[in-house]
């Protein structure tokens, strides 16, 4: 069964530069799986960053940026601001309908 | 603006049945597919059923196929998950959200279902 794959946690400091990813515990991670991202605090509804593997959502800045590294889907911050710090989850469309969860990183800005 | 607001969560017994609706108002949904997420305690997102813009395709995850029925109703501009034999494993907050850009685009607050 596949799963997907992301960094349980990532730190990064205030103002710099950080890359989460998104892989396949079987196989590469393509545009066709559609990439998209999003933001949760627990308590708070998720929202979305990026959709269709770049399509930044309205109102998010452009300092997060989404993209396909290699075979992982990649959520680039730059510029990391305090109330950055959440969980992050990718989503990957894997056809038929059928959409899969990576199980999220927790972003630390410090 | 775009609002989603999900009602019907509560407290069931294992095997009980719960009905949970995702009242919209800013957009039409039967102009987008709609999805249901949940989050179990202390677990990540697991995407659940997405039903399409016609309402004539539902897709449902493995773990919740044969029990739960994902479906809408037009008229009252509102997403619906019946929940049938539910388990333990089903406790989580319920999220609607509805489809763009090839991705989930707007989400409601959430309902917690404990089971």
């Amino acid at each position: 069964q596949t799963v997907v794959t992301q960094e349980p946690s990532f730190s990064v400091s205030p103002g710099g530069t950080v890359t989460l990813t998104c892989g396949l515990t079987s196989g590469s991670v393509s545009t066709g799986h559609y990439p998209s991202w999003y933001q949760h605090t627990p308590g708070q509804a998720p929202r979305t960053l990026i959709s269709g593997t770049n399509i930044r959502s309205s109102g998010v800045p452009n300092r997060f940026s989404g993209s396909v590294l290699g075979n992982k889907a990649a959520l680039t911050i730059t510029g990391a601001q305090a109330d950055d710090e959440s969980d992050y989850y990718c989503a990957l469309y894997m056809g038929g309908g059928i959409w899969l969860f990576g199980g999220g990183t927790k972003l630390s800005v410090l | 603006e775009v609002h989603l607001l999900e009602s019907g969560g509560g407290l069931v017994q294992p095997g009980g049945s719960l009905r949970l609706s995702c009242a919209a108002s800013g957009i039409i949904l039967s102009d987008y597919a709609t999805t249901w997420v949940r989050q179990a305690p202390g677990k990540g997102l697991e995407w659940v059923s997405t039903i399409s813009n016609t309402g004539r395709v539902t897709h449902y995850a493995d773990s919740v196929k044969g029990r739960f029925t994902i479906s809408r109703d037009d008229s009252k501009n509102t997403l619906l998950l019946q929940m049938n034999s539910l388990k333990a494993g089903d406790t989580a907050i319920y999220f609607c959200a509805n489809h763009i850009n090839w991705g989930f685009g707007s989400w409601g607050q959430g309902a917690l279902v404990t089971v």
